[in-house]
């Protein structure tokens, strides 16, 4: 079943911050958050992992919470790059059929303005 | 060193013909997989191998796709006949056992 994100778009300003939520209905291994850009490839940003720790990568963190089924994605101090789709991208299980086996999102429009 | 590479980038053909798209995944990863990217439907899971196997194509829309992985370094998507719904950015991804999927330029397809 495909996780439900939120908003659905966003519109900053430099410098603003943003957070960006992703919630499902089952029971999560690990959520993925990537960023696609109009007309390209989906980008990965980073990856949660049940029972890790809430990651970081330069002013993007994220955090996951198993108990909920939700991670939510933060930006901070928005620049100009971080315009694009956001989509996290949720799995079951860890190993056999399920590893990798990821259910995207419906992706989050974020743009940020001068 | 390079990414998952994918053939063609753009392809406009006929409803009815066959389109086969392409895949070069990157080198030492054991899974691979095929995504379509709609406005409608996002992107969505097709097929995903395991060192050359297919371990889940309940993703396939239907018997006009199939998709093989000869060795660890091809893989080909196919649809035939092709038909205007079918027009969609296609992707493949590959990862090593690993958590991070990396995913190529996309093949973008119209049929019309």
């Amino acid at each position: 079943q495909q996780p439900v994100q939120s908003p659905q778009a966003v519109i900053l300003r430099e410098g603003e911050d943003a957070v960006i939520n992703c919630s499902s209905s089952k029971a999560l291994y690990s959520v993925h958050w990537y960023r696609q850009k109009h007309g390209e490839a989906p980008v990965f940003l980073m990856i949660l992992l049940k029972g890790g720790e809430q990651k970081g990568h330069e002013k993007i963190s994220a955090s996951f919470n198993e108990k909920k089924q939700q991670s939510s994605l933060y930006l901070t101090a928005s620049q100009l790059s971080y315009s694009g789709t956001y989509f996290c991208g949720t799995a079951a299980g860890a190993g056999g059929t399920s590893y990798g086996k990821l259910t995207f999102g419906q992706g989050t429009i974020l743009t940020v303005h001068p | 060193d390079a990414g998952v590479i994918q053939s063609p980038r753009h392809e406009v053909t006929e409803m009815g013909q066959e389109v086969t798209l392409r895949c070069k995944p990157i080198s030492g990863h054991d899974y691979l997989f095929w995504y379509r990217q709609t406005m409608m439907r996002g992107l969505e899971l097709l097929i995903y191998f395991n060192n050359n196997v297919p371990i889940d194509d309940s993703g396939m829309p239907e018997d006009r796709f199939s998709a093989k992985m000869p060795n660890a370094s091809f893989s080909t998507l196919k649809i035939q006949p092709s038909e205007p719904r079918d027009s969609a950015v296609y992707f493949c991804a590959s990862t090593y056992s690993g958590n991070t999927i990396y995913f190529g330029e996309g093949s973008w397809l119209t049929v019309v």
